[in-house]
C-alpha cells in the first residue's frame, strides 16, 4: 500500500517495556524517524535510524529496522508515565519532484500504574 | 534553540468565515510546511514553501491557500471555512536542501473548530 502504517493504541504497565511497530512503503528511504507528541504540543524528534543500520540504541530507546520487510519498531525500556504520548513513525518519500516527510497515523501509548 | 511559533493556539470560527493561521520561525529556514493532524490519519501535508513567494501543493491542498511574503512567516488561509476543516494544524520549518526529518522543527499546533 501507499501508507505508513501503525497500530493506533498501546497500553502498558509502568516499568514494563513498550514496543511500537510501523511498516513503511518506500524501500529507498534513507532515514526513518520516530517522533513524540505530548498532549497539547507539537512533534519532537525522538530518534532516527539510517537505512543501512539494523539497530540503534539511545538510553531507554531501541530502534530496530528490518529493510526486507519494511518494518520499523521502537522499544522503550522501563516505560514511565512521562512516556505517555502519541508516537509517529515517518519516512522520507520522493514525490512530485520533492522529498517529503510522510507520517503514520500515530500510536497512542498509555502507561498505567 | 529553533523556535516555530504559531500565534493562535485555539480558534473557533463560523462556517464561511475566512481564517488565517500564522506561523513564524526564527532560524532563517528556507523550507516551511503546513500539516493537518486528525485522529487515525496522522499528519497530512497541505502546502509547503521552499522560498519567499514560492509554494507547492502537498497531499490535501483543496480548500486551503498559503502566503509566504517574508522568509520567516508562512500563513495558511481558509478562504471559506467548513466544518470538515475542524482539525489541529501544525506548522514546521527546515533548512534548505534535501529534507530530512532530523532537521525539521514543529510548532505547537493550532486547534481550529469550525461551527
Amino acid at each position: 500500500g501507499e501508507d505508513v502504517e501503525q497500530s493506533l493504541f498501546l497500553s502498558v504497565r509502568e516499568g514494563d517495556s513498550s514496543v511500537i511497530n510501523c511498516t513503511y512503503t518506500d524501500s529507498s528511504s534513507t532515514y526513518l524517524y520516530w517522533y513524540k507528541q505530548e498532549p497539547g504540543a507539537g512533534l519532537q524528534l525522538l530518534t532516527y535510524i539510517f537505512s543501512n543500520m539494523d539497530m540503534k540504541q539511545d538510553q531507554r530507546l531501541t530502534v530496530l529496522l528490518n529493510k526486507k520487510d519494511k518494518h520499523l519498531s521502537l522499544r522503550i525500556a522501563d516505560t514511565q508515565t512521562g512516556d505517555s504520548a502519541i508516537y509517529f513513525c515517518a519516512e522520507i518519500r520522493f514525490s512530485g519532484g520533492y522529498n517529503k516527510l510522510i507520517f503514520g497515523a500515530g500510536t497512542r501509548l498509555a502507561v498505567h500504574p | 534553540d529553533v523556535k516555530v511559533t504559531q500565534s493562535s493556539r485555539y480558534l473557533v470560527k463560523r462556517t464561511g468565515e475566512k481564517v488565517f493561521l500564522e506561523c513564524v520561525q526564527d532560524m532563517d529556514h528556507e523550507n516551511m510546511f503546513w500539516y493537518r493532524q486528525d485522529p487515525g490519519l496522522g499528519l497530512r501535508l497541505i502546502y509547503f514553501s521552499y522560498d519567499v513567494k514560492m509554494k507547492e501543493k502537498g497531499d490535501i491542498p483543496e480548500g486551503y491557500s498559503v502566503s509566504r511574503e517574508k522568509k520567516e512567516r508562512f500563513s495558511l488561509i481558509l478562504e471559506s471555512a467548513s466544518t470538515n476543516q475542524t482539525s489541529m494544524y501544525l506548522c514546521a520549518s527546515s533548512q534548505f536542501g534535501a529534507i530530512s526529518g532530523n532537521t525539521i522543527y514543529f510548532g505547537e499546533g493550532s486547534w481550529l473548530t469550525v461551527v
